[in-house]
């Protein structure tokens, strides 16, 4: 099974509205991160934001938020205010303390696919 | 800017070849992570170092292998090079090698591989 499954491959957006790109995730371990980064066309990573999976309230960066439903296991990210620069890959991850085979992940990030975000003047 | 260099931006070479991506992790870091990323596969990690021990592979083929130096900076060698390993291969670094759900990981802007 998928641990990240991100739905949709591309979603299209009009400047100046608010967009949700989905995220699910899958794990049996009661400790862990949810991570959310934005690929450029340039190519780098970059960090959007990050919930906790102890966290009782939804992360907030600026113009993103994350929806956490922890029971769902989902964690949408929320983009307001879209603005022309926000078109890019986006990807969710998840960071894990015990991986499948019961030993520890040491930290290492698992990708979802990604969804590719255009937004359109 | 993350903080975390990676050189060269760019590679290309031809089959056969072995190649060497270098990365500098951010100041403080001490763990470095390698990912791959191709169209086929997305985002796949490869390796991650503590302070210059290996903590834990990933989908990494005995063809390629890294090491971490005591300056902190790692490097990922790829050798006997096929189509297949035409990829984006980013570099990661965390401050600490420990479970912490919570670390972020700051990337480089990654090493196009070009095999042809």
């Amino acid at each position: 099974a998928q641990k990240i499954t991100q739905t949709q491959p591309g979603m299209f957006v009009q400047e100046k509205e608010a967009v949700t790109l989905d995220c699910t995730y899958d794990t049996s371990d009661p400790s862990y991160g949810l991570f959310w980064y934005k690929q450029p066309s340039s190519g780098e990573m970059i960090f959007l934001i990050y919930q906790g999976s102890y966290d009782q309230q939804n992360a907030t960066e600026g113009r993103y938020s994350l929806n956490f439903q922890k029971a769902r296991k989902s964690a949408n990210l929320v983009i307001s205010a879209s603005q022309l620069g926000d078109s890019a890959m986006y990807f969710c991850a998840m960071r894990e303390v015990v991986d499948n085979a019961g030993g520890t992940s040491y930290g290492k990030l698992t990708f979802g696919q990604g969804t590719i975000l255009t937004v359109h003047p | 800017d993350s903080g975390v260099t990676q050189t060269p931006k760019h590679l290309i070479t031809a089959t056969g070849q072995r190649v060497t991506l270098r990365c500098s992790p951010r100041s403080g870091d001490l763990s470095v992570y390698w990912y791959q990323q191709s169209l086929d596969q997305g985002l796949q990690f490869l390796i991650q170092y503590y302070n210059g021990e290996e903590r834990a592979k990933g989908n990494i083929l005995e063809r390629f292998s890294a090491q971490q130096f005591p300056d902190l900076h790692s490097e990922l060698n790829l050798s006997s090079l096929e189509l297949g390993d035409s990829a984006l291969y980013f570099c990661a670094s965390s401050v600490s090698g420990t479970p912490s759900w919570r670390e972020k990981l700051f990337f480089g802007s990654g090493t196009q591989l070009s095999v042809l």
